[in-house]
């Protein structure tokens, strides 16, 4: 267990629909990334939060948004679901706002299918 | 866009026997790290080398980096069954904050 608590570990929905991922960081971890790994695009980074507030942007569709509350946890939300949203979401978490010096804590992720 | 290339794609070897991954990247960096991905799980943190390395040793594994070519390598020895999974390195560019991710080597090491 590394500390990083991400549900559901898995999530099957259909195309259109809108569904909630959440991840619990590392206890003491002010940082939460949201990362998509799929086959042909491998792992994206697609935001980061610092104690409450986003911090950095990647590849996040505009289907997507996230945010973190003040008990530090994330959800990650994604709508209007397409077949090609069907990945692993991986959340990481990290003491700082910045890794220097530190690696990312990831979850076991969540693996999302739609049909 | 994916910051690290990595070389091989996929390698087997035997138990006992030394891998040697490689990972290129384009831009500055402040740190670069490789990470372990067991088959469908999370990634495991293994080694961080900063900007002004060279070398580092973390058990079993080696890391060197060289800014100058934009490279860096993860050596394993005297492998183990267990240690078959995928090996991704990442890099923390000076221009921000996270850490992208290369495409992975998988390795499998046959007992």
């Amino acid at each position: 267990d590394s500390g990083v608590t991400q549900t559901p570990k898995h999530l099957i929905t259909a195309t259109g629909q809108r569904v909630t991922l959440r991840c619990s960081p590392r206890s003491g971890d002010l940082s939460v990334y949201w990362y998509q790994q799929s086959l042909d695009q491998g792992l994206q980074f697609l935001i980061q939060y610092y104690n409450g507030e986003e911090r950095a942007k990647g590849n996040i569709l505009e289907r997507f948004s996230a945010q973190q509350f003040p008990d530090l946890h994330s959800e990650l939300n994604l709508s209007s679901l397409e077949l090609g949203d069907s990945a692993l979401y991986f959340c990481a978490s990290s003491v700082v706002t910045r890794p220097a010096n530190y690696g990312y804590t990831f979850g076991s992720g969540t693996r999302l299918t739609v049909v | 866009s994916q910051q690290g290339e990595e070389d091989p794609q996929a390698l087997s070897i035997q138990e006992g026997e030394n891998a040697t991954m490689n990972c290129s990247y384009k831009t500055s960096i402040n740190n670069l790290q490789w990470y372990r991905q067991n088959s469908g799980r999370g990634l495991v943190h293994l080694i961080l080398i900063r900007s002004n390395e060279r070398e580092k040793h973390s058990g079993r594994l080696r890391v060197t980096l060289d800014t100058s070519k934009k490279s860096s390598s993860l050596l394993i020895t005297a492998s183990r069954a267990a240690d078959t999974a995928s090996y991704f390195c990442a890099t923390e560019e000076t221009s921000g904050s996270r850490l992208t991710f290369g495409e992975g080597t998988q390795l499998t090491v046959n007992p």
